[in-house]
């Protein structure tokens, strides 16, 4: 199974703060990378996938990067609205799995 | 508009088995391959499993962890998908997310339902 890791695990950042995520992938996944938000006691939302194709209707200032081992989640600036636990997951093979989440929280 | 609906959610002791239901509407649900997601209180998500369209067969993938004790299905005359969930571990308890997958290149969830709650105690 592919490992996806996430760091860091939790970050504390100001409103208009830039924020990046990373997730690494323990073996190449190509660019079958995508980024979820949830908010407590929420559904998901889908953000991004194929690693850096944004979903039809998520704002810009959300972006990401990357291929192969490496990717990254960037929110170019913050809005009290973005504060939320972020997941990768990848699906170049099954299982389709995870990362741990990083949870974004006001400073 | 999209809109998934689970359903079936509930408290079953251990060894019992229990089925989700997922409604779907707003889309063409037979075009469409579904998977299962779940998440344990307090953490990440799992993936659960995938069943694919008509065009390739129904098959379906599943993660280890439920592996010959859970089935997905799908009947598209209903625009319905099922998880049925045979002797349920404790470590089964989760919200349970049915989410659709869209082709836009690849395979990969874009609409997510809003989760029902399966508890495993005795």
């Amino acid at each position: 199974d592919i490992q996806m890791t996430q760091s860091p695990s939790s970050l504390s950042a100001s409103v208009g703060d830039r924020v990046t995520i990373t997730c690494r992938a323990s073996q190449g996944i190509s660019n079958y990378l995508a980024w979820f938000q949830q908010k407590p006691g929420k559904a998901p939302k889908s953000l991004i996938y194929a690693a850096t194709s944004l979903q039809s209707g998520v704002p810009s200032k959300f972006s990401g990067s990357g291929s192969g081992t490496d990717f990254t989640l960037t929110i170019s600036s913050l809005q009290p609205e973005d504060f939320a636990t972020y997941y990768c997951q990848q699906y170049n093979s099954y299982p389709l799995t995870f990362g741990g989440g990083t949870k974004v929280e006001i400073k | 508009e999209v809109q998934l609906v689970e359903s079936g959610g509930g408290l079953v002791q251990p060894g019992g088995s229990l089925r989700l239901s997922c409604a779907a509407s707003g889309f063409t649900f037979s075009d469409h391959y579904m998977d299962w997601v779940r998440q344990a209180p307090g953490k990440g998500l799992e993936w659960v499993g995938r069943t694919r369209n008509k065009a390739n067969s129904y098959t379906t993938e599943y993660a280890a962890s439920v592996k010959g004790r859970f089935t997905i299905s799908r009947d598209d005359s209903k625009n319905s998908l099922y998880l049925q969930m045979n002797s349920l571990k404790t470590e089964d308890t989760a919200v349970y997310y049915c989410a659709r997958v869209v082709y836009i290149g690849d395979y990969h969830i874009d609409y997510w339902g809003q989760g029902t709650l399966v508890t495993v105690s005795s």
